[in-house]
């Protein structure tokens, strides 16, 4: 399997614009997370899905952003507008079991290798 | 709510020396305790994962503890290496809760 495969690498827009993340996690998993890194906040989550449904999506700083997993095999993450503070390293992640089950001994998280935007 | 610290922020050190990172956090009902490297630039790689009925694992020069009463883990390097350097990053998966709280890490950085 290639992993969780996130795309663009690197996007570069403009205050105002739309921009769409997407990742494809790994084949067979159930539960996707996106996550945000930024210097000053570290990692931080901002929704999950398990089997396709949104489960938690606290972490979503605002409105501007919204997340969907049309199928087990895609997700996307959107910025509409966009704001310079989004600048930041956005990571897809997905795991195979629920992280509750003590007899699993796969139960590891799997990062894709993140976007990279820069909102000017 | 789930705070997770790692201590140092930053450390450097000689190739060869063994070393500890630590991380603790605050609520102890967790069910397990992952640890990760991330290289600059690049993606989170997974190194342990330690359920939260063990007290360790092993992975080459690799070793993670778990103390879940003081709410601590570490991980310690053996003979460390300059391919080392990285950040480590630890994350917790709490009780009644899927979502894997992760600490700030540790810069490492190995010198020859």
């Amino acid at each position: 399997d290639a992993g969780v495969i996130q795309s663009p690498r690197h996007e570069v827009t403009e205050m105002g614009q739309e921009v769409t993340l997407r990742c494809k996690p790994i084949s067979g998993h159930d539960y996707l997370f996106w996550y945000r890194q930024t210097m000053m906040r570290g990692l931080e989550l901002l929704i999950y899905f398990n089997n396709n449904v949104p489960i938690d999506d606290s972490g979503m700083p605002e409105d501007r952003f919204s997340a969907k997993m049309p199928n087990a095999s895609f997700s996307t993450l959107k910025i509409q507008p966009s704001e310079p503070r989004d600048s930041a390293v956005y990571f897809c992640a997905s795991s195979l079991l629920p992280w509750t089950d003590p007899t699993a001994t796969n139960e590891k998280l799997f990062f894709g290798s993140g976007t990279q935007l820069s909102v000017l | 709510k789930q705070e997770v610290t790692q201590i140092p922020a930053a450390l450097s050190v000689p190739e060869g020396e063994n070393l500890v990172l630590n991380c603790s956090f605050t609520d102890s009902a967790i069910y397990n305790l992952q640890w990760f490297r991330q290289d600059p630039g690049k993606g989170l790689t997974s190194l342990l994962l330690i359920q939260s009925s063990q007290r360790e694992q092993t992975s080459g020069r690799l070793n993670a503890s778990l103390d879940k009463s003081s709410g601590r883990s570490t991980l310690y390097i053996a003979a460390s290496q300059p391919g080392d350097s990285a950040t480590y990053l630890c994350a917790v998966i709490s009780g009644g809760s899927y979502i894997p709280t992760f600490g700030r890490g540790t810069s490492l950085i190995v010198h020859p």
